[in-house]
């Protein structure tokens, strides 16, 4: 019940297409959906978050959709370039207790 | 711009060595991370610590320890290196609420021979 389930594993996408990935979850009591973004080398960091009393947050070209019901989010990239060819963690966490993170998803954006 | 630092970026061990992997913040952060990173097994946290002297075990503690002395610091220890412990390992930090939005450090790669 504390898993994150992120899919796909890995994907590649034209410049300039959208990029979508989308992670599940069981918990109920999530409160809090962040998304990392980890270039080679790096630590993750922070891209995105969203809470559950909304059904989408955007920044820029990256959005976060929330369907509380289905107990679904799932973060689009649009117009995606080269340089947001990274690795994307989703996550959840219930109040003060540790991140549950999906396993990641490989995004290769290839002009 | 809060900053995360780890000892190394590299490290070679042998099996059976103590190993210390050290993490700074300098943010005034309460809640302080330690993960591994594997190839498709994504992030695993091993430790974390909520305040001074207070730790907590994640889900794959077994292996390692962990010491909290000051607010900043959060020190890993491997007490007798093993090969399966051949990692990306990650510190973290986080302010008290939430504890969603963590500040990672650049990770160091280990590596026991």
């Amino acid at each position: 019940q504390q898993q994150v389930k992120q899919s796909p594993q890995s994907l590649i996408v034209q410049k300039g297409g959208i990029s979508i990935i989308n992670c599940a979850y069981e918990n109920t009591a999530f409160d809090y959906f962040p998304w990392y973004q980890q270039f080679p080398g790096k630590g993750p960091a922070l891209l995105i978050a969203i809470r559950p009393d909304v059904s989408e947050k955007k920044e820029g070209r990256f959005t976060i959709s929330f369907n509380k019901s289905a107990k679904q989010f799932s973060l689009h990239i649009m117009d995606s370039q080269p340089g947001d060819s990274a690795t994307y963690f989703c996550a959840a966490i219930s109040g003060n207790t540790p991140l549950v993170f999906g396993k990641g998803t490989r995004l290769s954006v290839i002009a | 711009d809060v900053k995360v630092t780890q000892s190394s970026r590299y490290l070679v061990k042998r099996t059976g060595e103590k190993v210390f992997l050290e993490c700074v913040q300098d943010m005034d952060h309460e809640n302080m991370f330690w993960y591994r990173q594997d190839p498709g097994l994504g992030l695993r946290l091993i430790y974390f610590s909520y305040d001074v002297k207070m730790k907590e075990k994640g889900d794959i503690p077994e292996g390692y320890s962990v010491s909290r002395e000051k607010k900043e610091r959060f020190s890993l220890i491997l007490e007798s290196a093993s090969t399966n412990q051949t990692s990306m390992y990650l510190c973290a930090s986080s302010l008290g609420d939430p504890w969603g939005e963590q500040y990672f450090g650049p990770g160091t790669r280990l590596t026991v021979t």
